[in-house]
């Protein structure tokens, strides 16, 4: 699965957008981006995933550029409850031969403010 | 119902004793992996097994033992243990290989301290 990497930590303030920032360079052409988010002492949280195209779900929005070599996750109105790590994560899709490994990087300490 | 429940929620054990980690889905998944993570650290994968096999064991120490008892039941046999082996070890569960849906959902944890 390919690295990713991602900022160490980001501040927001409460009521405004989060853009969480993701770079995967050597991405490949079936794998897929994913987040999940983990707040402190609890199991890793299911987020959003896409290929190629924009995703958007209750929870959040996934822009992926065009060469698809970086990504951005964008809680539209973070509350104190987003606090957590967010991991952004790339890997085969269903069926793939290495569909198994869902390996997690360092990920983004989100801090949102009052 | 997207619940994975693992149990117990906290184990303290001797390095002579061993347990049992357990964990359980009723999604219909076929596809049910063990991490561990240490503190401040993000999780490790340390097993996953696919349609009831073991298919990727990442050079896990013998000392942990996994089984799959059935497609929903996933355990995690801890023997001779070490006080380094002390983390939260998290369960996982998603669709598997034919599924469509891909995202995988985690269990709350258990947090195991070697004595």
């Amino acid at each position: 699965d390919a690295k990713t990497t991602q900022p160490t930590s980001m501040d927001c303030a409460e009521g405004r957008a989060a853009n969480l920032p993701c770079n995967h360079s050597t991405i490949s052409g079936n794998e897929y981006v994913y987040w999940y988010r983990q707040i402190h002492s609890q199991g890793p949280q299911y987020i959003i995933h896409g290929l190629k195209n924009n995703e958007t779900n209750e929870m959040a929005s996934l822009i992926i550029t065009e060469d698809r070599k970086s990504s951005t996750l964008i809680l539209p109105h973070a509350t104190l409850r987003d606090t957590a790590v967010y991991y952004c994560i790339v890997r085969v899709g269903a069926g793939g031969t290495s569909y198994g490994k869902l390996t997690f990087g360092q990920g983004t300490i989100l801090t949102v403010h009052p | 119902d997207t619940e994975v429940t693992q149990t117990p929620k906290h184990l303290v054990m001797g390095m002579t004793n061993k347990k049992s980690l357990k964990c359980e889905q009723h999604m219909g998944h076929r596809a049910m992996y063990w991490y561990k993570q240490k503190a401040k650290k993000p999780p490790e994968l340390m097993f996953v097994y696919s349609y009831e096999k073991l298919s990727i064991n990442e050079s896990v120490p013998s000392r942990f033992s996994p089984e799959c008892p059935n497609s929903s039941l996933l355990n995690l046999h801890l023997h001779a243990l070490q006080p380094e082996d002390s983390a939260l070890y998290l369960c996982a569960s998603s669709q598997g290989r034919q599924g469509r849906n891909t995202e995988a959902f985690f269990g709350q944890g258990t947090r195991l301290t070697v004595v």
